[in-house]
């Protein structure tokens, strides 16, 4: 199975700041990896695929890159609904996994 | 608009059976690859299995930690997917969401929760 590794797993940050999250794929799985926002007691929300392609409707704020084992999630100007949980996933093959998750939050 | 709900979740004992729905409102079921997913109490998320679409028969694939016990399926007149879960184990309890398999997955449903436990 491919480990999808997280960092940091939680991080401080304030309103207006931009953050990144990093995300590390044990093997290469070209650009098949995707990104969620989560927040408590809610169902994820796909923000980016393809790791740079936003779904329809996220805002620009959002960014991805990378490829082969190593990807980023960036965020720019943060707004108090961007403090949730953050997790990349890999569908370059199966089983499908995800990272362990990152916890935004507000300092 | 596009909308999946899942329901069928509760209580039920170890060794014990459930099936969960999840009816999709807004697109056509059987033209999408269809995805279970879970997340155990304070948790990260973790794939249970997939349906693939019309196109591709209808064929599944399943996490080695459910597989042999969980069964994917559909019904297409009621554009309806289905989790059989069988001999459950404690370690089953979760939120269970099921997830349209486009581009990774682009929609989900609100999640039912499963707790298995004597």
């Amino acid at each position: 199975d491919i480990q999808m590794t997280q960092s940091p797993s939680s991080l401080s940050a304030s309103v207006g700041d931009r953050v990144t999250i990093t995300c590390r794929a044990s093997q290469g799985i070209s650009t098949s990896l995707a990104w969620f926002q989560q927040k408590p007691g809610k169902a994820p929300k796909s923000l980016i695929y393809a790791a740079s392609i936003l779904q329809s409707g996220v805002p620009s704020k959002f960014s991805g890159s990378g490829s082969g084992t190593d990807f980023t999630l960036s965020i720019s100007s943060l707004q108090p609904e961007d403090f949730a949980t953050y997790s990349c996933q890999q569908y370059n093959s199966y089983p499908y996994t995800f990272g362990q998750g990152t916890k935004l939050e507000i300092k | 608009e596009v909308q999946l709900v899942e329901s069928g979740g509760g209580l039920v004992q170890p060794g014990g059976s459930l099936r969960l729905s999840c009816a999709a409102s807004g697109f056509t079921l059987s033209d999408h690859y269809m995805d279970w997913v879970r997340q155990a109490p304070g948790r990260g998320l973790e794939w249970v299995g997939r349906t693939r679409n019309k196109a591709n028969s209808y064929t599944t694939e399943y996490a080695a930690s459910v597989k042999g016990r969980f069964t994917i399926s559909r019904d297409g007149s009621k554009n309806s997917l289905y989790l059989q879960m069988n001999s459950l184990k404690t370690e089953d309890t979760a939120v269970y969401y099921c997830a349209r398999g486009h581009n990774s997955f682009d929609v989900w449903g609100q999640g039912t929760m499963v707790t298995v436990s004597s």
